[in-house]
């Protein structure tokens, strides 16, 4: 049973538009969610989250969005960057799980030039 | 800061050898400790976490041990590896304090069993 589901496996934006990354979940005793962003062979570097006391969370070029009542949510990233270019994992955390972690299986992002 | 160290960076071993790999963070203290392994085509899956010194919680049942001898040091083995052994391993360290905590990953061990 996957709790986390990220459902676009490959994401293609042109450098300067928006990219959107979406994020769905099941468990509903998820409070904390994140983005973390993963090049080929190296670790996953955290992006951003937001607690389920918020709906929005916005840190630079990078804003996530939160929807309990869809269990969904969103990364969104303006404007994007060749840089911007990797793999990216939606995860999520329940109070009282010992902050483990349930990723979803990630969503590559391609910003052409 | 805090930075945390995975070795060896890439590993290429027979099926049925030993394993050791060695994860150490630096600039914290307690920190909790996790192993992820991520397989070709799938996401991060988690294997151990520990919350402490000889605390050690499995996740999925395997050939593969995690044992925590140090507050900032956890190993990830096993006795015989399987082909299924293959993929991208992480470490991981939180904060152990406060219900929403972030996890930040090493530079990750690439495996490869023949």
């Amino acid at each position: 049973d996957q709790q986390v589901k990220q459902n676009s496996p490959s994401l293609s934006v042109q450098e300067g538009r928006i990219s959107i990354l979406n994020c769905d979940y099941t468990n509903s005793m998820f409070d904390y969610f994140l983005w973390y962003k993963k090049y080929p062979a190296e670790g996953p570097t955290f992006l951003i989250s937001i607690s389920s006391i918020k709906d929005k969370n916005e840190d630079g070029r990078f804003t996530v969005f939160l929807n309990k009542s869809a269990k969904h949510l969103s990364l969104h990233i303006v404007p994007s960057q060749p840089g911007d270019s990797a793999v990216y994992f939606c995860a999520a955390s329940a109070e009282g799980s010992n902050y483990k972690l349930t990723f979803g299986k990630g969503t590559l992002l391609t910003v052409n030039p | 800061s805090q930075t945390i160290h995975q070795w060896p960076a890439t590993l290429v071993q027979p099926v049925g050898s030993p394993l050791s790999l060695e994860c150490t963070v630096e600039g914290t203290s307690n920190p909790n400790l996790y192993w992820y392994r991520q397989a070709a085509g799938r996401g991060l899956q988690l294997l151990f976490y520990s919350v402490g010194i000889g605390q050690i919680s499995s996740e999925v049942p395997q050939n593969l041990s995690a044992s925590r001898p140090q507050d900032r040091q956890f190993i990830l083995s096993s006795k015989k590896l399987l082909l299924s052994d293959s993929g991208f391993y992480l470490c991981a360290w939180s904060r152990l304090a406060g219900p929403q905590e972030t996890q930040y990953f090493g530079p990750g061990t690439r495996l490869l069993v023949l």
